[in-house]
């Protein structure tokens, strides 16, 4: 299985804040990388696919970067809806796998 | 609008069965692969296993394998999750999941808003 690790798995910040994530694959995986925002309770929802792509509807404040091993997600100016818990997966292999998470919280 | 609607969640002993239904609607259902993904509480997100979209080829996470299994009726619009054997640690909301593919990537563009399974005696 393609293991995915998330840095880091929790951080603080402030309303307008600039924030990064990283998730590194045990393999290389091309561009077949996804992110989801998940609130409390809630389902997940996608983010960025192939790495770079903006999924409909979501704002431009996030970006995501990367290829191969290590990818980045990207949050420009941090709002309220934003301090949630994020997830990498990789869909290079069938088996998909998920990251461990990163929670971010308000400062 | 696209949906899915989960349910078949409860309380079942260890040893028991349950079968998941995953109801889907405003798409044609019968040209997406379909996932399960799951979350224990407090943790994170754990696929399960997936479904091609004419239920030709399915494949499962080894924590699961010869225990689950998927299968859809693309007649009713409708993804299922036989668990068989269950166990203490199968304890999770249980989330169904759309696959979309933008040229050779794919990823998981609706999910339903899940069904709590607890395993306990």
């Amino acid at each position: 299985d393609i293991q995915m690790t998330q840095s880091p798995s929790s951080l603080s910040a402030y309303i307008g804040d600039r924030v990064i994530i990283t998730c590194r694959a045990s393999q290389s995986i091309g561009r077949s990388l996804n992110w989801y925002r998940q609130k409390p309770g809630k389902a997940p929802n996608l983010l960025i696919y192939a790495a770079s792509s903006l999924e409909s509807g979501v704002p431009s404040r996030f970006s995501g970067s990367g290829s191969g091993t290590d990818f980045t997600l990207t949050i420009s100016n941090l709002q309220p809806e934003d301090f949630a818990t994020y997830y990498c997966q990789q869909s290079y292999h069938t088996l998909v796998t998920f990251g461990q998470g990163t929670k971010v919280e308000i400062e | 609008q696209v949906q899915l609607v989960e349910s078949g969640g409860g309380v079942v002993q260890p040893g028991k069965s349950l079968r998941l239904s995953c109801a889907a609607s405003g798409f044609t259902f019968s040209n997406y692969g379909m996932h399960w993904v799951r979350q224990a509480p407090g943790k994170g997100l754990e696929w399960v296993a997936v479904i091609w979209d004419d239920g030709s080829n399915e494949f499962y996470a080894d924590s699961v394998k010869g225990r689950f299994t998927i299968s859809r009726d693309n007649s009713k619009n409708t993804l299922y999750l036989q668990m068989n054997t269950l166990r203490a640690e199968d304890t999770a909301v249980y989330y169904c999941a759309r696959i979309n593919t933008v040229m050779v990537e794919y990823f998981f563009d609706y999910w339903g808003q899940g069904t709590l399974v607890t395993v306990s005696s």
